[in-house]
């Protein structure tokens, strides 16, 4: 089946620094990628939906400057949190489908970002 | 606009007993998938179920079971027998053409 592999799984960085998250679909092709975020004991909020080699498209209330989403290949997306605040830290999840919205999802297994 | 509520939060119920956790949605779309999706305290979300809105049959795949009724925008889950291992939080999800959107999530809990 379909897998996606999500590094780091956890990450613990300094406020002020920049981190990046890595997606990759190991034997499919993704079209499009989906970024979400989790809190503790919250539901998955989604933050930006990609398209290879298109701009990202950012959900409301998201800051495009703050999370960088780049989807350069069919195969590889990253989130880069920049300039991280204790605020930032929480569960990131990423998800990755093949072709048109009749495909289904395949998500990463998350990376838990604390920032201190 | 797409909406999932999951109006529990949290259910807690001894080991054997069924449980049913409840999922409504909204949607303007004709054409539509749902979803439900368990996730376990190491936070990977595993997928359960896909149903596209044509599909109206109920499904039964051990003791888990889904009843989609279109006429109430309803699709639930029973856990028939639970277990101890079901304990985890359980999201219902609705796709459009654009984007998946979750429910809250019903944070279950099986008691030995």
């Amino acid at each position: 089946g379909a897998v996606v592999s999500q590094h780091p799984s956890w990450v613990i960085c300094k406020s002020g620094t920049s981190v990046k998250i890595e997606c990759r679909s190991l034997d499919f092709q993704a079209t499009t990628m989906f970024w979400y975020r989790q809190f503790p004991k919250q539901s998955l909020m989604l933050m930006a939906t990609s398209n290879e080699g298109s701009k990202a498209t950012y959900e409301q209330g998201v800051e495009k400057d703050k999370f960088l989403i780049n989807h350069a290949s069919l195969t590889l997306s990253t989130l880069t949190v920049t300039s991280a605040h204790p605020e930032d830290s929480s569960f990131y999840i990423c998800s990755a489908r093949e072709g048109g919205w009749s495909y289904g999802y395949t998500f990463g297994s998350g990376t838990r970002l604390t920032v201190v | 606009a797409q909406k999932v509520t999951q109006a529990q939060t949290e259910i807690s119920v001894v080991e054997k007993e069924d449980v049913t956790l409840d999922c409504v949605y909204e949607t303007r779309d004709t054409t539509y998938y749902l979803f439900w999706y368990k996730q376990p305290p190491s936070g990977e979300l595993v997928f359960l179920i896909r149903r596209n809105s044509f599909d109206e049959q109920n499904e039964i795949s051990g003791r888990y079971s889904w009843n989609f009724q279109k006429s109430t925008s309803s699709f639930n889950f029973t856990i028939t027998a639970s277990q101890v291992v079901d304990s985890a939080v359980y999201f219902c999800a609705l796709s459009g053409a654009q984007k998946l959107v979750f429910g809250q999530g019903t944070r279950l809990t099986i008691n030995p």
